[in-house]
């Protein structure tokens, strides 16, 4: 099983629409979850750290359950400019605090 | 915000050459980088940590002696592809933290696409 998991999409929405991705992460132990947004064959950056009481940037909301081990990410009123892959990242509790990405979840706004 | 260069940005070589990517922090000491490798279409798969002034920490499945890494001062970083071959066509990206905690935030160089022919 993969450490970080994530549906690859590619999820092809209208302008407007809104959108959910998931991320589930096998290791109990981690303790800090990202969501980075990578555009082809750009650096990841990052979009928003995820809170375990939940949070919200602007059109963006993140979730965490720790029960379940799941992530997610609500991008309301998509805009054509938030076609991206989104990267579920996750901290892996080894020496060094790695970063784990998942494999991204390719989004596709459309007009 | 902090800054990390990494250059070359693409790279066209021959196989049997070697190719070496530098990453540097511009405006912050980083003790520790991180090296990536990205294949089309897949998640970014960490390849190895670096350590300023010690070897480095490879992680499982990739040779050290393939991929060369020296981290000679707390702002460079570098990866020495030895006698690449085609399938070493990769992206190759490098990251670092301004400061050592988890929570830290993981600023990433531009990335180097290796073309090996």
């Amino acid at each position: 099983r993969k450490e970080v998991e994530q549906d690859p999409g590619p999820f092809n929405v209208p302008e407007g629409a809104t959108v959910a991705f998931n991320c589930t992460y096998s290791n109990s132990a981690s303790q800090s979850f990202f969501w980075y947004r990578q555009d082809c064959r750009k650096e990841p950056k990052l979009l928003m750290s995820v809170y375990s009481s939940g949070n919200e940037d602007g059109r963006f909301t993140a979730q965490l359950n720790r029960a379940s081990q799941y992530i997610s990410l609500l991008i309301r009123d998509s805009k054509l400019s938030d076609s991206a892959t989104y990267l579920c990242v996750v901290n892996t509790p080894r020496g060094g605090n790695m970063l784990t990405f998942g494999g991204g979840t390719r989004l596709m706004v459309k007009p | 915000g902090a800054v990390v260069s990494q250059h070359p940005s693409w790279v066209i070589c021959k196989s049997g050459t070697s190719v070496k990517i530098e990453c540097r922090s511009l405006d912050f000491q980083a003790t520790t980088m991180f090296w990536y490798r990205q294949f089309p279409k897949q998640s970014l798969m960490l390849m190895a940590t670096s350590n300023e002034g010690s070897k480095a920490t490879y992680e499982q499945g990739v040779e050290k002696d393939k991929f060369l890494i020296n981290h000679a001062s707390l702002t460079l970083s570098t990866l020495t592809v030895t006698s690449a071959h085609p399938e070493d066509s990769s992206f190759y990206i490098c990251s670092a933290r301004p400061g050592g905690g988890i929570n830290e935030k993981l600023f990433f160089g531009s990335g180097t696409q290796l073309s090996v022919l």
